[in-house]
């Protein structure tokens, strides 16, 4: 069964607008975290915010927050004023459990985020 | 604060043939991860490591596959007698692990900007 599903293979954006990418998860362990990373062009995926399934309020980080919905198993992306910089691939990740020896991410297939004039 | 840093950036080869990838980890992280990407899809787990220790390692990889960190410091994936469907991007992440860390900076990995393996 897949854990991270990511419906949206590709989304459009005009600049200085608001976009949302979502994330649903699936996991049975009630200790867990989400990532979002961002995968531009040339390969790298960089880190852009975490929530752990504790949490009590969602994430923040700059022009990025995160939607969760515990109840719901979504983790949504939120990017406010978009920049044509925040063109990329972007891809919804879990860890479980929170801590503890088990390390891997799991990913999700991705949104591919054009943002236009 | 160097990231991670991966080489070769690119790599083209012919099937049979062996590869060597290398990765250097952020300086003070003491857990070096392993990925695979192909297209259209998001990475997968290979196996990581806990300073010089391998943790775990997924089915996805085979016995032609071995990794190592002999030092704790930085690691190298040889892939042995390769094959078309080895062709992917590498990707190799870093993270700081300590006992009840918590929260982005002791679970976020930070990822080099890979390895493209094409065989031909």
């Amino acid at each position: 069964a897949q854990k991270i599903t990511q419906t949206q293979p590709g989304m459009f954006v005009q600049e200085k607008e608001a976009v949302t990418l979502d994330c649903t998860y699936d996991t049975s362990d009630p200790s867990y975290g989400l990532f979002w990373y961002k995968q531009p062009s040339s390969g790298e995926m960089i880190f852009l915010i975490y929530q752990g399934s504790y949490d009590q309020q969602n994430a923040t980080e700059g022009r990025y927050s995160l939607n969760f919905q515990k109840a719901r198993k979504s983790a949504n992306l939120v990017i406010s004023a978009s920049q044509l910089g925040d063109s990329a691939m972007y891809f919804c990740a879990m860890r479980e459990p929170y801590t503890g020896t088990a390390s891997k991410l799991t990913f999700g297939t991705g949104t591919r985020l054009q943002v236009t004039l | 604060d160097t990231g991670v840093s991966q080489d070769p950036r690119h790599k083209i080869t012919k099937r049979g043939q062996n590869v060597t990838f290398r990765c250097d980890p952020i300086s003070e992280h003491n857990r070096l991860y392993w990925y695979r990407q192909t297209l259209g899809q998001g990475p997968e787990f290979l196996t990581y490591f806990q300073n010089e220790a391998q943790l775990e390692k997924s089915r996805l990889l085979s016995d032609r596959f071995s990794a190592e960190r002999p030092k704790g410091s930085f690691s190298t994936l040889e892939i042995q007698r390769t094959e078309q469907g080895d062709s992917a991007m590498y990707l190799c992440a870093s993270s700081l692990y300590s006992l009840g860390s918590g929260g982005p900076e002791g679970l976020a990995q930070y990822f080099g900007p890979g390895t493209r393996l094409l065989v031909l």
